[in-house]
């Protein structure tokens, strides 16, 4: 079966510290990879996305995310966290093969100590 | 202008009861979804309508039927309402369901008592 895995639940980081969230999935085909956040009492909100090209992505606030196929893996990095990235952050997954399904990982909550 | 709405914000009933929850978008998207987020923070999806067609049916009890009147809106109807139906229910649309970025609803929490 399909699934992501964010291995991180709670990182909790003093500001200007670096930051790296993991995610991993399980699929053996072509994936789209997103990644959300969802600020306290906020609905979700893309950070960044890989379709395909350069497997390192840029998105906002700073954030930027590495694909590397060969581990599955799509981790969300930030060279230095503010107290206004305190958040919850989703790793998801697309398949491309014609379904239309968006697979979530867990979220990994992170808190930014000011 | 909002993208995805849902309405109501806060939904606090009765275990029992019957409820529905509405989700409209204005942003001309095919294709809209439900997801479920439990105490834990998980989302699972539960629908996905693509132009008012029903795509996706997770593993959901058929206490829960989704309607989707038109390609602006998917509305949630539960009934006879259970204890574990408690969660924050988000609505989410995107452009045409394969690749897209998905624009989420503010969510509607949901309190079973």
């Amino acid at each position: 079966a399909q699934s992501v895995s964010q291995h991180n639940h709670h990182v909790i980081l003093s500001e200007a510290a670096s930051l790296e969230l993991g995610c991993n999935y399980s699929y053996g085909g072509t994936v789209n990879l997103f990644w959300y956040v969802q600020y306290p009492g906020q609905h979700l909100q893309l950070l960044l996305k890989y379709f395909s090209g350069d497997p390192l992505v840029k998105g906002i606030k700073g954030f930027e995310a590495e694909f590397i196929k060969s581990k599955f893996s799509f981790n969300l990095r930030k060279p230095s966290v503010q107290w206004s990235d305190t958040a919850e952050y989703f790793c998801a997954v697309n398949p491309t093969s014609g379904t239309y399904k968006y697979i979530f990982g867990t979220g990994t909550r992170l808190k930014v100590l000011a | 202008d909002t993208a995805v709405s849902q309405t109501p914000k806060y939904l606090v009933t009765q275990m029992g009861n019957d409820k529905s929850i509405k989700c409209e978008q204005n942003l001309g998207h095919d294709t809209m979804y439900w997801y479920k987020q439990d105490s834990k923070k998980f989302l699972k999806i539960m629908f996905s309508y693509n132009n008012k067609e029903l795509i996706i049916n997770e593993t959901v009890p058929n206490r829960f039927s989704p309607k989707s009147p038109d390609k602006a809106h998917l509305n949630l109807h539960i009934n006879s309402l259970e204890l574990g139906d408690s969660a924050v229910y988000f609505c989410a649309s995107s452009q045409t369901g394969q690749g897209d970025e998905q624009y989420f609803g503010p969510g509607t929490r949901l309190t079973v008592t």
